[in-house]
């Protein structure tokens, strides 16, 4: 069974930083894009990156371009993305997603974790 | 603003259909496929479409997409009141190099 479990969300003052994990399970993550996903309370879904499966790519979203960096573990079967330089608007549930069937498309998930940036 | 264009919100009653569209440019849907998701704030959301119009095992027929030129459309019939939900249209935009959401449509089951 394909599971995404993240972790590492939190309260944190702005201008601090928090790394997220997703720890995945059912599949070896070396063989897919993995994404991060986010939603700000009452607002809409938000792609904040992706990598590619041996780690050779990366691409974010305009507004964490430079702050945020996302890398992974194959070892560990797991995704992680650095936040730095947070800010009151990157509050958000953050969720993890595997790459495919299609082409950016995320058929699975995990049930994110609770970013709170708060000073 | 979203770089994908869907209308905020929906309704419709059980056992009739709905149709969400999703306005895009040559940069995304134009060349690139569309995928819908459907989500409960609060929980995972679910993927119903890819490839602009296959759907994943386990997503029923009552769902189904198209996609002509820069727009993609999303219809969902025999309405359910279990389908009210957010619904998302997503698309790679190679001016951007980045994966866009749409500004998400809400489903309400009257």
């Amino acid at each position: 069974e394909v599971q995404l479990v993240e972790s590492g969300g939190g309260l944190v003052q702005p201008g601090g930083s928090l790394r997220l994990s997703c720890e995945a399970s059912g599949f070896r993550i070396g063989d897919y894009w993995m994404h991060w996903v986010r939603q700000v309370p009452g607002k809409g879904l938000a792609w904040v990156s992706r990598i590619k499966g041996d780690g050779s790519v990366t691409n974010y979203a305009d507004s964490v371009k430079g702050r945020f960096t996302v890398s992974r573990d194959n070892a560990k079967n797991t995704v992680y993305l650095q936040m730095t330089s947070l800010r009151v608007e990157d509050m958000a549930i953050y969720y993890c997603a595997r790459d495919g069937p299609g082409p950016e498309s995320a058929g699975a998930w995990g049930q994110g974790t609770l970013v709170t940036v708060s000073s | 603003q979203s770089v994908l264009t869907q209308p905020p919100s929906v309704s419709a009653t059980p056992g009739q259909k709905v149709t969400i569209s999703c306005s895009g440019s040559n940069s995304n849907i134009g060349n690139y496929h569309v995928s819908w998701y459907q989500h409960v704030p609060g929980t995972a959301p679910n993927l119903l479409i890819y490839g602009s119009n296959q759907r994943p095992s386990g997503i029923p027929d009552r769902f189904s997409a198209s996609k002509s030129g820069t727009s993609a459309t999303l219809d969902i019939s025999g309405l359910q009141t279990g389908d009210e939900a957010d619904y998302y249209c997503t698309s790679w935009d190679s001016s951007l190099s980045a994966l866009i959401f749409g500004g998400g449509t809400k489903l309400t089951v009257l």
